[in-house]
């Protein structure tokens, strides 16, 4: 069955510091791929999204993500955090049968 | 452009009950979507409706159900409900089928069961 797997659970970094959040995915064939971002008592929004084309794609606040499908992976970055990305961050894929399926979660406290 | 409303925001209920969520879409989008969010599981895919029709189901039991109807507005009803069943059920709308488009997500429904 198709999973998602992010890496971190909850990462603590300081203002201006470079951030990356793992995800890996495991269904190999052409993949859609998806990061959301739900800000302390607000409800999931999107970040980015990859369905084809380059690899890098550019989101919302600065963040960006790397598709490599030889790693089976969606990498989100960003060079320098701010105190406002403070949040709980979700990669998703859909499945063969189009459900999507989202990651455990990671949770980014930025210190001011 | 108004955004996925969701209602009711909360609700306390007992062992036993059962209980309808209603989700309305954002104008436009035929496919919605039920997640269930908790803190031990994370988001878990319960289905998705496209023009009325269930697309998808996740793997839940079959007191979890859901409709939507013709304006794409869609409930999810949760019978003989549970203790494990408190949770944030959330709805998402989107242009075309979950895994094509962007979902949009409405604020959810927390649940409580007593």
């Amino acid at each position: 069955a198709q999973s998602v797997s992010q890496h971190n659970h909850h990462v603590i970094l300081s203002e201006a510091a470079s951030l990356e959040l793992g995800c890996n995915y495991s269904y190999g064939g052409t993949v859609n791929l998806f990061w959301y971002v739900q800000y302390p008592g607000q409800h999931l929004q999107l970040l980015l999204k990859y369905f084809s084309g380059d690899p890098l794609v550019k989101g919302i606040k600065g963040f960006e993500a790397e598709f490599i499908k030889s790693k089976f992976s969606f990498n989100l970055r960003k060079p320098s955090v701010q105190w406002s990305d403070t949040a709980e961050y979700f990669c998703a894929v859909p499945n063969q049968g189009g459900k999507l399926i989202f990651g455990q979660g990671t949770e980014l406290s930025v210190k001011p | 452009k108004a955004g996925v409303t969701q209602t009711p925001r909360y609700l306390i209920k007992t062992r036993g009950q059962q209980v309808t969520l209603s989700c309305s879409p954002i104008s436009g989008h035929r496919s919605v979507s039920w997640y269930q969010q908790t803190p031990g599981q994370g988001l878990q895919f319960l289905f998705e409706y496209f023009s009325e029709t269930q697309r998808n189901k996740g793997n839940f039991p079959g007191r979890f159900s859901g409709r939507q109807f013709s304006n794409s507005r869609s409930e999810m009803n949760v019978s003989t409900l549970e203790l494990g069943d408190s949770a944030l059920y959330l709805c998402a709308s989107s242009l075309g089928t979950a895994d094509n488009q962007p979902q949009h997500f409405g604020d959810g429904t927390r649940l409580s069961i007593l």
